[in-house]
């Protein structure tokens, strides 16, 4: 059974760069089939797409955060990583990691079939 | 970016009736190439992440229940909940994956009358 279990700070202060952890149990992070992403859901509010790995090497971020946003594969330990700079207080989120499913190897990434269970991030001085 | 519009924003439904929840897409998300809809609608409940429910817009993810369908195409989609139970009270979110950035819509409140 796959799992994805995410670490970090639960905070940060403003102006400060945010990094996170998904560790990935159950299943090989180097999968051709899969991407690696994260989403963000702030208090009370929806889901925003962060951005993506693909084991080949290709990434897709979402515009809105693309020049503050790294995402990054340790694949000796399963893991993939978030880091989000000169972050402020509209960055409070809980940050979930996911799997994506890539169902025409070499195309990009589809819809996200597990889930981690989500770490609160909150930004304040 | 392709913005997501669900309605309403919430709904509450007695127990074994059918719950409806909308969701219309700023463009077109079919793939003309593969005749694919590329709508997935996912269940969140308080306090825990989302679960994926329906991909290719139709299509049931394994361990599903039956009860939650998917219908739609194009820009317009619908996703059906029969003979609603209790454990079905959640927020419910479509999310379109025709391109970056992936987008989801505001979500939709489902309740129990």
């Amino acid at each position: 059974q796959l799992q994805l279990q995410e670490s970090g700070p639960g905070l940060v202060k403003p102006s400060e760069t945010l990094s996170l952890t998904c560790t990935v149990s159950g299943g090989s992070i180097s999968s051709s089939s899969y991407s690696w992403g994260w989403i963000r859901q702030p208090p009370g509010k929806g889901l925003e797409w962060i951005g993506s790995f693909y084991y080949s090497g290709s990434t897709y971020y979402n515009p809105s955060l693309k020049s503050r946003v790294t995402i990054f594969v340790d694949s000796s330990r399963n893991q993939f990583s978030l880091k989000l700079s000169s972050v402020a207080a509209a960055d409070s989120a809980v940050y979930y990691c996911a799997r994506q499913v890539v169902a025409v190897v070499g195309t990009a990434p589809d819809y996200f079939d597990y889930w981690g269970q989500g770490t609160l991030v909150t930004v304040s001085s | 970016d392709i913005v997501m519009t669900q309605s309403p924003d919430s709904l509450a439904v007695s127990l074994g009736e059918r719950a409806t929840i909308n969701c219309k897409s700023s463009q077109s998300v079919l793939y003309s190439s593969n005749n694919k809809d590329y709508l997935a609608w996912y269940q969140q409940k308080l306090g825990q992440p989302p679960k994926l429910l329906i991909y290719w817009a139709s299509t049931r993810e394994s361990g599903v229940p039956d009860r939650f369908s998917g219908s739609g195409s194009g820009t317009d989609f619908t996703l059906t909940i029969n003979s609603l139970q209790a454990e079905d009270v959640a927020v419910y979110y479509c999310q379109q994956h025709y391109s970056t950035p992936y987008t989801f819509g505001q979500g939709t409140k489902l309740e129990i009358k």
